[in-house]
């Protein structure tokens, strides 16, 4: 059983659109991150969210992205104006016991036509 | 100098020979370290932790060297099933989790 469920599994969009990607948690947490990995890459640290509130971000999460918990347990990530090169798996994860770990959920693959 | 390197493989290993990856980190104010293990188009997943007084499970062992700022991995008696790519993780004090590239891992027949 996976760790927190994404969905969707695939999404296509248009250049220019925006997109909102779900990740909904097994259990409540207070740590969760999002991450990309264009393929064949690295998996990138894109932020994380700490009880509700962004407490860290990195260069790549800049004014196109943002994140939300709206109902206090799914948590989203937007990407507007999509580029072609937003194109890559997006994986959200959460703490582990300890906040220093992540579990994986199985990954939303984005690809922008 | 990146955060965290690997050495990006890949590494083709007869079954059953012992195979170690290395990993460097570059920011000393680091916190915890983790292998992690990931499968061709799935999600990583945590292998082990890594401790200063290194620690084992099962065939796995992996050790950290604070003072040269590298972690490694030491896979004994390799099964075809660990064919993958593994991931050095870094957390520093700021709930930041940098992954390395990873290292692919073939195990032969």
């Amino acid at each position: 059983e996976p760790e927190v469920t994404q969905t969707p599994s695939h999404q296509v969009t248009q250049m220019g659109q925006e997109v909102i990607l779900r990740c909904v948690p097994i259990s409540n947490h207070l740590y969760f991150y999002w991450y990309r990995q264009i393929l064949g890459q690295k998996v990138e640290f894109l932020v994380s969210f700490y009880n509700n509130e962004i407490s860290e971000k990195s260069e790549i999460f800049d004014d196109q992205f943002s994140v939300e918990r709206p109902d206090g347990s799914n948590f989203t990530l937007k990407i507007r104006s999509t580029k072609l090169e937003d194109s890559a798996m997006y994986f959200c994860a959460r703490g582990g016991d300890r906040g220093v770990e992540a579990f994986f959920g199985q990954g939303t693959r984005l690809t922008v036509v | 100098r990146k955060e965290v390197e690997q050495d990006p493989g890949p590494f083709n290993v007869p079954e059953g020979a012992t195979v170690a990856f290395n990993c460097t980190y570059s920011n000393s104010a680091s916190q915890s370290f983790f292998w992690y293990r990931q499968d061709c188009r799935k999600e990583p997943k945590l292998l082990m932790s890594v401790y200063s007084s290194g620690n084992e499970d099962g065939r796995f062992t992996a050790q950290l060297n604070r003072a040269s700022q590298y972690i490694s991995l030491l896979i004994r008696d390799s099964k075809l099933s660990d064919s993958a790519t593994y991931l050095c993780v870094v957390n520093r004090r700021d709930d930041k989790i940098i992954f390395g590239k990873g290292t692919r891992l073939h195990i032969l027949p």
